[in-house]
């Protein structure tokens, strides 16, 4: 299927541990960005890409690590998770013409 | 400091009735403001934009205003539908960010009611 897809959906890990969280596109798109939602802060800006391998960080990136490798991909680790990241984290792409981010499924994380 | 600011958490209104969702800025820079409306358990998704050039936008049942001066947008859902009932976000943009980042807003809950 065509599109941008999350793995995993939901992921329960402990504290310390490290987890990434994976982001497919199948668009071609050039830009790729990380959110986190949270209640009362809506959706925040982790980390975002232009290419491969040009990535910046964005309004909340503390403990959290990118790589774009291949332009398809945007995986986001973090190297060693707290409770404070639990969230759900989206992932969206765009291409070069438009504003609009078309955004992916979600990963629910809870880290405990 | 949350630069796209919507101030109700929530609204409740009637099927066949219109919804108005309210968002405002504080950074001038922006010119370029989207809706985004998110179900349970799915991503975002784009809704309707408005370039800082006009001030009124339309897409069927959706209108989105903006006001420059007082920094304000608005969202009008015309009729409430309760396929409608969902959080929607506000995002701003500047066009000379080539980066293409989104600054949004805590989102409004909207339930549709029949």
């Amino acid at each position: 299927d065509a599109g941008i897809t999350q793995s995993p959906r939901y992921k329960i890990t402990e504290t310390g541990r490290q987890v990434t969280l994976m982001c497919h596109q199948t668009w071609s798109h050039s830009y790729m960005f990380w959110y986190r939602q949270d209640l009362g802060h809506g959706l925040r800006l982790i980390y975002y890409s232009a290419a491969a391998d040009i990535t910046d960080k964005g309004e909340v990136p503390d403990g959290y690590v990118v790589s774009r490798s291949k332009t398809e991909n945007f995986p986001l680790t973090l190297e060693s998770a707290t409770r404070s990241q639990t969230s759900v984290y989206f992932c969206a792409s765009r291409g070069t013409l438009y504003v609009e981010q078309y955004f992916g499924p979600g990963t629910r994380l809870t880290v405990t | 400091d949350q630069q796209v600011k919507q101030n109700s958490p929530s609204l409740s209104v009637q099927e066949g009735r219109i919804s108005i969702l309210n968002c405002d800025y504080t950074n001038s820079m922006f010119d370029y403001f989207l809706w985004y409306k998110k179900y349970p358990a799915e991503g975002p998704t784009f809704l309707i934009s408005i370039s800082s050039i006009k001030d009124k936008n339309e897409d069927g049942r959706f209108t989105v205003f903006l006001n420059k001066s007082a920094k304000h947008l608005s969202l009008h859902i015309v009729p409430s539908q309760p396929g409608d009932s969902a959080v929607y976000f506000c995002a701003a943009s500047m066009t000379t960010d080539s980066w293409g980042k989104l600054q949004f807003g805590a989102g409004t809950q909207v339930v549709v009611t029949p």
